[in-house]
Parts: structure tokens; sequence; C-alpha cells
């Protein structure tokens, strides 16, 4: 069946580097969305990518997704603290299909 | 933005009881809801999808006799944990889907997490 691989597991960073999650498919996605979800909360939804090569941002999130549409990626640009929390990624092979969940990153980030 | 809510949020209960979950979305109505169950430090295991009047469809490997889902109306899904074991303790999230042309996003509720004695 298909597979939403994402990685790093965990990722520590200092206050102010950068940081990027990775998430590829097993197969050819409709379109994927990243999920945040802060220590003991639910996941809040970030974004949604549909085209193939889509780039967005949203302040010092960038995220993209694969020309293939198989792969896609979370940069944060000088990470705070308050960006502390695991990243999912999230496809779905077709419109109004099943959602995938990746295997999150977490993400730690020291003042 | 959409909201989704959920009740309760935690409760402890004792073993070879059944406990009843509440999904609600408050602002707007949901064609679709979602049930999922997450264990600490993993991801979102779907568990089943429930549309409004109609059976939910289970995925593989969740007993449908166990979890009972409910989607009675367009803002209410209920998912009962039948004769309840420490094994089924975990974070349970329900989510609501308002499909578009333009988006088909899920939006999540709060969650509830479910210790079993």
């Amino acid at each position: 069946g298909q597979q939403v691989m994402q990685i790093p597991q965990y990722q520590h960073v200092q206050e102010g580097e950068d940081f990027t999650t990775y998430c590829n498919s097993s197969t050819t996605l409709s379109n994927i969305q990243w999920y945040k979800q802060r220590p003991g909360g639910h996941p809040v939804f970030l974004i949604q990518l549909v085209k193939s090569g889509e780039v967005k941002k949203q302040k010092r999130l960038t995220f993209q997704f694969g020309e293939a549409k198989k792969n896609s990626s979370l940069h944060i640009t000088a990470t705070q603290t308050t960006d502390v929390g695991t990243y999912f990624c999230a496809g779905r092979a077709n419109q109004g299909g099943k959602l995938i969940f990746g295997q999150g990153t977490e993400l730690s980030v020291k003042p | 933005g959409a909201v989704v809510s959920q009740h309760p949020s935690r409760v402890i209960c004792k073993s070879g009881t059944s406990v009843k979950i509440e999904c609600r979305s408050l602002d707007f109505q949901a064609t679709t809801m979602f049930w999922y169950r997450q264990f600490p430090k993993q991801s979102l295991m779907l568990m089943a999808t429930s549309n409004e009047g109609s059976k939910a469809t289970y995925e593989q490997g969740v007993e449908k006799d166990k979890f009972l889902i409910n989607h009675a109306s367009l803002t209410l899904s209920t998912l009962t944990v039948t004769s309840a074991h420490p094994e089924d303790s975990s974070f349970y999230i329900c989510s609501a889907s308002t499909t578009s042309r333009s988006t088909d996003t899920q939006y999540f509720g709060p969650g509830t997490r479910l210790t079993v004695l």
C-alpha cells in the first residue's frame, strides 16, 4: 500500500540555525499537506501543496513539492524556540482519498 | 477558521468498560470525519472514515465491533471504545473535512487521551 516516509525522525538545532524535514511517498500524490503538532497538542494544518514543483512560503517556512509529486520538504530559516514541535507531512494519492501521514520529525530548538 | 471540538479531553476508565468520545465541527458542516489514534512519539494512524448517514469505513486491522463509530449529523461523530483494555490506552484524535474544489483540508480536534486501568 501507499507509504509516506519522513526523515529525520529527530532534529536538534541551536536557535537561529536552519531546519529541513523531508517527505517521500511510494506513489505519486494528488496533494501533500503539512501539519505541526506541539508537545501535548493536536496537529494543526500548515499548508497544502497541489502542483508539481510548487513552492510556498509562510514567513520563515518554505514548502516544496517535487516535480514528480512524490516528495516534499519543509525548510525553516533561522529557527526560534516557538518552532518546537513535531512536523508531519501527509499525502493523498487522489482527491478525496485517504490521507497518509509520515512518521513526523520532532524538532527541538536550544536557546 | 474551521473549529473542531472533542469531548472529553481526558478519560480514565476501568478495564471492561465502554467509553464514548464526541467530535463536533463547530462552525462548518463536515461531510466526512476521520478517527485517528496516536501512540506516544508516533505518527497518526487512521482508524476509520465516516460519512454522515452511512456506515464507517474501517482501516485494515481495526475492529469495527470494538470501535463503534456513529456519524448521525453533519456536525457530530462519535467513537465508542467498547470493553476497553489497557492496550487501548492512546490519544484519539478526530478530524473533519470540508472538501471544496480548491482545498481538501482536514481540521483536527484537540484529541482525547484515554487511559484504561
